[in-house]
């Protein structure tokens, strides 16, 4: 059974600092993998996804990359600004075609100003 | 113009009550879910059609039953609801099965 482990739990940051979240799995035999935000009382906005054959994924301040022997992936986000509070969860889809995404518990991300 | 979108936004009701939440994703996406948020937060698949045919079932009470009129709507139906069920209840879509999803506002539900 696929397990998704996100620690630590809550992170508060000052502005401006490069900060790197960090999510491991236990299986490694994944289709994808994707990562989320969600702001407080709202739904998921999806931030990258990135595929089993892929080590990265690039999006403006964010770049997410993948080492899927290890079980591993991390988010990085370059010069955090308050907007950026939220929590981040990341989810992975098993191979198979099978939709099912497991998720993990999220980092509650706090950028100080 | 709103992507995936789910009604009601909030629902309040009483133990042993029918109710339904709607989801109507405008993407044209094939395949769409229902998710439950547990008051820790944690995420879980309830359900999965892809061009309105099951395809996940997750181990929920059967009091739940998803159905889908086409492929654009997935409403959740959930019978002689308990306390345990209260939650928020997102309804995602996805081109295809594994493909990146796409998730509504959610749905907060109460039973008191």
């Amino acid at each position: 059974k696929q397990e998704v482990t996100q620690i630590p739990a809550a992170l508060s940051v000052p502005e401006g600092e490069n900060l790197v979240l960090n999510c491991s799995f236990t299986d490694s035999a994944i289709y994808n993998l994707q990562w989320f935000r969600q702001d407080p009382g709202k739904g998921l906005t999806s931030l990258l996804l990135i595929q089993s054959s892929q080590r990265e994924q690039t999006s403006g301040r964010l770049n997410a990359s993948l080492d899927k022997s290890s079980g591993r992936s991390t988010l990085y986000i370059a010069a955090s600004q308050p907007g950026d509070s939220a929590t981040y969860l990341c989810a992975v889809s098993p191979t198979g075609a099978n939709s099912k995404l497991t998720f993990g518990k999220g980092i509650t991300l706090s950028v100080r100003p | 113009d709103t992507a995936v979108s789910q009604t009601p936004k909030y629902l309040v009701t009483q133990m042993g009550n029918d109710k339904s939440i709607k989801c109507e994703q405008n993407l044209g996406h094939d395949t769409m879910y229902w998710y439950k948020q547990d008051s820790k937060k944690f995420l879980k698949i309830m359900f999965s059609y892809n061009n309105k045919e099951l395809i996940i079932n997750e181990t929920v009470p059967n009091r739940f039953s998803p159905k889908s009129p086409d492929k654009a709507h997935l409403n959740l139906h959930i019978n002689s609801l308990e306390l345990g069920d209260s939650a928020v209840y997102f309804c995602a879509s996805s081109q295809y099965p594994a493909y990146e999803q796409y998730f509504g506002p959610g749905t907060r539900l109460t039973v008191t």
